[in-house]
């Protein structure tokens, strides 16, 4: 596709419950992160994976949370036992291996957990 | 700990005026210093970046000032339209990590 595509754009679950979050990088880009954006703050950095591994996965808020990426395209983020506090908007996105400070951005998916 | 900060939460503008957008960081070991606009319900959109041994880049419109020795990073759009409308974020990176450290944002409203 043109730009970073994920899905769903909006999820609504029970607190407890498991969800995924998917992302479709750029095509071509080796390098993907993972934001988190919570209403009233700034985006903070959750995961960063060069091809398949993470090199960076300090900003994962707990064990609950975890993400992987397979063939070095499509990745996905998972929470288990959701909370009200993980709602907030997920937002991806990719980059070139050589311009990681060029980032591109997805919609992100809108997490609600009631 | 790290991190980039605005002054001004808020920026409102009547159309034509230049807008100037202001952000204070403090981790001087970054290597690209960006700036990112974000319209609602959309993610955020690249819009200039500079490199840390420069202290200006023009692109269109937008100019982005660079001052190490107060740690401070300016926005300058020209000729502001309203479709400039959004909340911009400043963020900064060390491309040997990969990841963006934002700012908290400023709403920039432009009233016709």
């Amino acid at each position: 596709g043109a730009g970073v595509s994920q899905s769903p754009s909006n999820k609504v679950t029970e607190k407890g419950k498991d969800v995924e979050l998917r992302c479709d990088p750029i095509s071509g880009h080796t390098a993907l992160y993972w934001y988190r954006q919570s209403l009233g703050q700034g985006l903070e950095f959750l995961i960063y994976f060069q091809g398949n591994s993470a090199p960076d996965k300090s900003g994962l808020p707990s064990d609950r949370f975890s993400a992987e990426r397979t063939g070095g395209s499509v990745s996905t983020l998972t929470i288990q036992r959701t909370q009200q506090e993980d709602s907030a908007v997920y937002l991806c996105a990719s980059s070139s291996r050589v311009a990681k400070n060029i980032q591109y951005f997805g919609a992100g998916t809108r997490l609600s957990v009631l | 700990g790290e991190s980039v900060g605005l002054h001004l939460p808020t920026l409102s503008v009547q159309e034509g005026d230049n807008s100037i957008i202001n952000c204070a960081y403090s981790n001087s070991a970054s290597d690209y210093f960006i700036w990112y606009k974000q319209e609602s319900g959309k993610g955020p959109q690249f819009i200039i970046d500079i490199r840390s041994n420069m202290d200006k880049r023009q692109g269109q419109r937008v100019t982005v000032l660079l001052n190490k020795t107060v740690k401070h990073l300016s926005l300058q759009i020209a000729a502001t339209q309203p479709g400039d409308s959004a909340v911009y974020f400043c963020a900064e990176i060390r491309t040997s990590y990969g990841k963006l450290t934002f700012g908290q944002g400023t709403i920039l409203t432009v009233h016709p």
